[in-house]
C-alpha cells in the first residue's frame, strides 16, 4: 500500500517571501498521480496543483509550483509571494494509475501554514 | 452551479445512535468518496464506490455503511459499532476515467457524539 508523509506539521512565511512545503511518499508504481490540496479555515478543500508522475517537467500554476523528484519519491511544493489568503492546511495526495484502485486518493498529515502580515 | 452538498453542516447524536450523513452532487460524477478527519491525521478513505449500486471499503470501513442507488447520491450510517465516530467528514465526487482528474470536495459535516 502506498503512503504519503508530510514531515513538517506546521510553517510559516512572511508574506510576499517563499515557502516549500515537503512530501514524500511510498510506492512500488512507476506510474501514478501526486496532487497538493488546501484547506482554508472553511474547511472547504481546493486543488491546488498536479502532477503526472511520467511527466519530468516540474507543474506550475500561477505562484504555485512544485519539485517533483521521481528517484527521490519527494513532491515539494513552493508557494511564491505568500498572500494571507495562502494561510491554509496543505495535504499532500496519492493516486495510482492502477484501474482497480479506482481514483481513491491517499492524503499525507497535512502541513498547516500560517502567513504573517 | 454544479458542486456537491453535505447535510447537515453540525450533527450531534448520542452515543449508541445510528446516524446518516448525506452527499448529493450534480456533477454527473461516477465516482463518489467518504473521507474522515481527525486532528493530525489528514483525511483517511472509509468507503468509495466508482458506479451506481456498487461500492468498496477504503482503510477504515469498520463501523460505517454505505449505499450507491443513484447516480448523485452517497449516503454514510455512521452505526454504533463506531467506537470513536466523532470527527469530520467529508465526501468527495470524480470522474471515473484514467487521468489527472481531481476530486472535488463537499463543505462536510462535523459529527459529534455525546
Amino acid at each position: 500500500a502506498q503512503t504519503v508523509t508530510q514531515s513538517q506539521p506546521e510553517m510559516s512565511v512572511q508574506e510576499a517571501e517563499t515557502v516549500t512545503l515537503s512530501c514524500t511518499y511510498d510506492t512500488s508504481e512507476s506510474d501514478y498521480y501526486l496532487f497538493w490540496y488546501k484547506q482554508p479555515p472553511s474547511r472547504q478543500m481546493i486543488l491546488v496543483i498536479r502532477q503526472e508522475a511520467y511527466k519530468q517537467q516540474n507543474a506550475t500554476e500561477n505562484r504555485f509550483s512544485v519539485n517533483f523528484q521521481k528517484a527521490a519519491k519527494s513532491f515539494s511544493l513552493k508557494i511564491s509571494d505568500s498572500q494571507l489568503g495562502d494561510a491554509a492546511m496543505y495535504f499532500c495526495a496519492y493516486r495510482s494509475w492502477k484501474e482497480t484502485s479506482g481514483s481513491r486518493l491517499t492524503f499525507g498529515e497535512g502541513t498547516q501554514l500560517t502567513v504573517n502580515p | 452551479d454544479g458542486g456537491i452538498t453535505q447535510s447537515p453542516k453540525y450533527l450531534f447524536r448520542k452515543e449508541g445512535q445510528n446516524v446518516t450523513l448525506s452527499c448529493e452532487q450534480n456533477l454527473n460524477h461516477d465516482a463518489m468518496y467518504w473521507y474522515r478527519q481527525d486532528p493530525g491525521q489528514g483525511l483517511r478513505l472509509i468507503y468509495y464506490s466508482q458506479i451506481v449500486n456498487d461500492f468498496q471499503k477504503g482503510d477504515i470501513a469498520e463501523g460505517y455503511s454505505v449505499s450507491r442507488e443513484k447516480k448523485e447520491s452517497f449516503p454514510l450510517t455512521v452505526t454504533s459499532a463506531q467506537k470513536n465516530p466523532t470527527a469530520f467528514y467529508l465526501c468527495a465526487s470524480s470522474l471515473q476515467d484514467r487521468g489527472l482528474n481531481e476530486q472535488f470536495f463537499g463543505p462536510g459535516t462535523r459529527l459529534t457524539v455525546l
